[in-house]
């Protein structure tokens, strides 16, 4: 079965230093989302990308997150510098648009982050 | 917008039903309904994208009121393995931009035991 890639699973990091997460959507697919997971946001949507181009990254917080792709194969998160509020799971997930009727979103196993 | 789920949590026995809401406040032009297991990340179950639309996989099933702006996910005869949080996303119809943008609902947690 196809995938989608992140790394690493877990990172505990100091406050004030730089993270990076990194994502390998799968092979062919067009459309790449970053979403946090918290217990009191839920599933928020960061940023996401169409052919590697940014589409919308208004859930992101400006100051201290960045979004890219640099190719098709790699999609990155970074925060700089980090804050203990930042500690959440982090979801990559890519898909196909237009899909039609039986394509959803696929999801990376997530990073899990831990700023103390 | 976030959708709205209800109810928050459900609990089962094995062999009953369960209804799982959708509720948006602008218009959809699709619904993805996901599962989450504990640790593990949102699983793909399936999409609506007509009004009226419903659609089954297994023994869950889901409709999509485009009018009403609610989805609703059905669980019938429910087995141990349905346990988790259960996701809708919603696609507003504003096209461009957010052609393909999904907003998840709070999710709703299943617990089905023995």
């Amino acid at each position: 079965d196809a995938r989608v890639t992140q790394t690493p699973r877990h990172k505990v990091t100091e406050m004030g230093q730089e993270v990076t997460m990194r994502c390998q959507p799968i092979l062919g697919h067009n459309t790449v989302f970053w979403y946090r997971q918290t217990m009191m946001q839920g599933l928020e949507l960061l940023a996401y990308f169409r052919n590697r181009a940014p589409l919308d990254d208004s859930g992101m917080p400006k100051d201290r997150f960045s979004a890219e792709m640099p190719d098709a194969t790699l999609a990155t998160l970074k925060i700089q510098p980090s804050e203990p509020r930042d500690s959440a799971v982090y979801f990559c997930a890519s898909g196909l648009l237009p899909g039609g009727t039986n394509y959803g979103y696929t999801f990376g196993s997530g990073t899990r982050l831990t700023v103390v | 917008q976030q959708p709205v789920q209800s109810p928050q949590a459900v609990i089962l026995r094995e062999g009953e039903d369960a209804v799982i809401n959708c509720s948006s406040s602008k218009a959809l032009y699709s619904v993805h309904w996901y599962r989450q297991k504990h640790g593990e990340a949102p699983v793909f179950l399936m999409i609506l994208l007509k009004g009226g639309e419903q659609k089954g996989h297994e023994k869950i099933s889901a409709s999509f009121n485009e009018k009403k702006q609610q989805s609703s996910l059905y669980l019938t005869a429910s087995q141990l393995s349905y346990s988790g949080t259960y996701f809708c996303g919603t696609e507003g119809l504003a096209g461009g931009t957010s052609y393909g943008k999904l907003t998840f609902g709070q999710g709703t947690i299943l617990t089905v035991h023995p």
